[in-house]
């Protein structure tokens, strides 16, 4: 079974400049979470998606972040513009309905500088 | 406010003694208390669970403790493994549809030969 995929791995960009990151989930899992992970932290969601709708997104910074989940498959998350605290590891999950067991990728590491 | 704290940023242990990585948490709504592994470069596995209605549970070399009333969590790694070297961290789960998974800061475990 292939795992949850994610690009690019990393990428440098200058503050205030744009930059997205694309996640395909395990097949079959209705559940899709974006966390951001900053060095030394434990990782943070952002954003919850059931299928193509929104569950949760409490935490995600809305003046900058973005996240579709268009068809209820692949994600994108997007940030315009970046700044140098949004250097991170950007994490995507994926789960079946209701499960707490979610399914890493390999993260993108960012670097704003 | 961290709701989640693991307080041993690092645990340097001998191959073949017992491991305990320690989390304790602040609210009491969460359903389930899982363990996630992670090593460099790679998203979180999931390792371990325990339901809120139980005080221990069991696989192979790996057991976790639930203290409820103390809000305490604790694994045990016992015999320990090279393998076993990785950030581990603690992790609550409160269902219900949001399902997005609190994290505390995780604690590296390095294990000795």
């Amino acid at each position: 079974e292939a795992g949850v995929a994610q690009s690019p791995r990393y990428k440098i960009i200058e503050k205030r400049q744009s930059v997205a990151f694309w996640c395909n989930p395990i097949s079959g899992h209705a559940t899709l979470y974006w966390y951001q992970q900053i060095l030394g932290q434990g990782p943070k969601l952002l954003i919850q998606f059931q299928n193509n709708g929104v569950v949760d997104d409490s935490q995600l910074p809305k003046d900058r972040f973005s996240a579709e989940r268009l068809k209820g498959v692949d994600s994108t998350l997007k940030i315009q513009p970046a700044k140098l605290e949004d250097s991170a590891v950007y994490l995507c999950a994926s789960s079946l309905q209701n499960s707490y067991e979610q399914y890493f990728g390999p993260g993108t590491r960012l670097t704003v500088t | 406010d961290q709701q989640v704290k693991q307080n041993s940023p690092s645990l340097s242990v001998q191959e073949g003694r017992i491991s305990i990585l320690n989390c304790d948490y602040t609210n009491s709504m969460f359903d389930y208390f899982l363990w996630y592994k992670k090593y460099p470069a790679e998203g979180p596995t999931f390792l371990i669970s325990i339901s809120s209605i139980k005080d221990k549970n069991e696989d192979g070399r790996f057991t976790v403790f639930l203290n409820k009333s103390a809000k305490h969590l604790s694994l045990h790694i016992v015999p320990s493994q090279p393998g076993d070297s990785a950030v581990y961290f603690c992790a609550l789960y409160s269902g219900g549809g949001a399902d997005g998974l609190t994290f505390g800061k995780g604690t590296h475990l390095i294990i000795q030969p």
